[in-house]
């Protein structure tokens, strides 16, 4: 199986723009999405198919991706935008976390 | 609404066996895959196990973690996916989550249930 790296923590000011990576030689060929999991919830998912937006999440996700990496953008970081956010990729053989990322806002 | 409800979780002892539940409303079931998720104390989220849908004959994929030791079903007729578990060890012991895929072959999850929690200990 195929592995996808994330940095352990990323930490802005409210206000500020968050950026967390994911990287994996098999991105090139595969969706990336991205879920934010807050302690004792269920995961929620804010970007999708690399770079769409459910409709529920706010404008201020933004997913992109070039190569052999993707990039989840907070702009405008809110405090409750504070929790764990993974990338996931899948092929016909299943499904691959990223390693997590916390992010922290204050 | 769209909603999947795990049950069945609990302590169980090493070598033992639990069938989880997921409960699913607010959307047609049968049109969905299925996979399932954990989450062991203090770690990331790790996927084990993924159906298909009809249309794509419920076939099933596992990681390498479970497989041979877990399988997992579903029932259209009454919107419940399961996954049986066997041979359990200590290192399953995790929150264990439900999820919708609404994409026939493979793809990311959109809905997430609240999960349910196995120990395995002796």
């Amino acid at each position: 199986s195929y592995e996808l790296t994330q940095p352990p923590s990323v930490s802005v000011s409210p206000g500020q723009t968050a950026r967390i990576t994911c990287s994996g030689d098999e991105l090139t060929e595969r969706y990336v999405y991205w879920y934010q999991k807050k302690s004792g919830q269920a995961p929620v998912l804010v970007i999708y198919e690399d770079r769409k937006r459910p409709s529920r999440i706010p404008e201020r996700f933004s997913g992109s991706g070039s190569g052999t990496m993707a990039t989840l953008t907070i702009r405008g970081a809110q405090v409750e935008d504070e929790g764990d956010y993974y990338c996931y990729s899948t092929d016909s053989r299943g499904g691959v976390f990223g390693t997590g990322t916390k992010v922290t806002v204050l | 609404e769209v909603q999947l409800v795990e049950s069945g979780g609990g302590l169980v002892q090493p070598g033992r066996s639990l069938r989880l539940s997921c409960s699913t409303s607010g959307f047609r079931f049968g049109d969905y895959s299925v996979s399932w998720v954990r989450q062991a104390p203090g770690k990331g989220l790790e996927w084990i196990s993924f159906i298909r849908n009809k249309d794509y004959g419920g076939t099933t994929e596992y990681a390498a973690s479970v497989e041979g030791r877990f399988t997992i079903s579903r029932d259209d007729s009454k919107s419940i996916a399961y996954l049986q578990m066997n041979s359990l060890k200590i290192e399953d012991t995790a929150m264990y989550y439900c999820s919708r895929v609404p994409y026939g072959d493979y793809g990311g999850i959109d809905y997430w249930g609240q999960g349910t929690l196995v120990t395995v200990s002796s």
